[in-house]
């Protein structure tokens, strides 16, 4: 099983719509969640941090499930600029760095 | 400046020849780490220092490849003997410590010819 795994998509989604991934991970011991955002031929930026009980940072809402092992990210009102790809990241098994899933690609249709 | 800087941003040689990329991390961040990524796919990690030391080489490709951190700062990649198949965008980032968000510099875009 990969340490993280995602739907690579494309999502074809309507402005305006709200659209809801997720993103699973193998390492039950993984403390550190984020999701990052990566648009064409440009570097991976934070989008935000996952924490336990959930947290939204506006349009953005991240929820952690430990006991299924997932993570999802929900975007609301979605906008022609969240066209992306969608990182889903955890800290790596046996050391302190992070694994990167795939990502998922997304695409805001006018 | 205030970001994770790489050079060159971008490089063209040829087969066979030796390359080597630069990384100045953000100031005050311990963790630093390569990727490479080929055009459409995913982040393919290669090395993490903690310091000036790598505790994780797992993801070097072959004996080709090597880095350093000296001075727990700037940090060299650098593939000998270049082949067609190393052509990709090389990212670096850096972290406060390791498994805290990473930063990532804009990318070295290689190409082999």
């Amino acid at each position: 099983r990969k340490e993280v795994e995602q739907d690579p998509g494309p999502f074809n989604v309507p402005e305006g719509a709200t659209v809801a991934f997720n993103c699973t991970y193998s390492n039950s011991a993984s403390q550190s969640f984020f999701w990052y955002r990566q648009d064409c031929r440009k570097e991976p930026k934070l989008l935000m941090s996952v924490y336990s009980s959930g947290n939204e940072d506006g349009r953005f809402t991240a929820q952690l499930n430990r006991a299924s092992q997932y993570i999802s990210l929900l975007i609301r009102d979605s906008k022609l600029s969240d066209s992306a790809t969608y990182l889903c990241v955890v800290n790596r098994r046996g050391a302190d760095g992070l694994t990167f899933g795939k990502g998922t690609h997304l695409i805001i249709q006018p | 400046g205030a970001g994770v800087s790489q050079s060159p941003s971008n490089k063209v040689t040829e087969k066979g020849k030796d390359v080597e990329l630069r990384c100045d991390p953000i100031s005050g961040h311990t963790a630093l780490y390569w990727y490479r990524q080929s055009l459409g796919q995913g982040l393919e990690f290669l090395i993490y220092f903690q310091g000036n030391s790598a505790p994780d080489k797992s993801g070097l490709p072959s004996d080709r490849f090597s880095a350093e951190r000296t001075g727990g700062s700037v940090s060299t990649l650098t593939i000998q003997r270049t082949q067609q198949e190393d052509s990709a965008v090389y990212l670096c980032a850096s972290s406060l410590q390791g498994a805290q968000p990473q930063h990532f510099g804009d990318g070295t875009r290689l190409s082999i010819l």
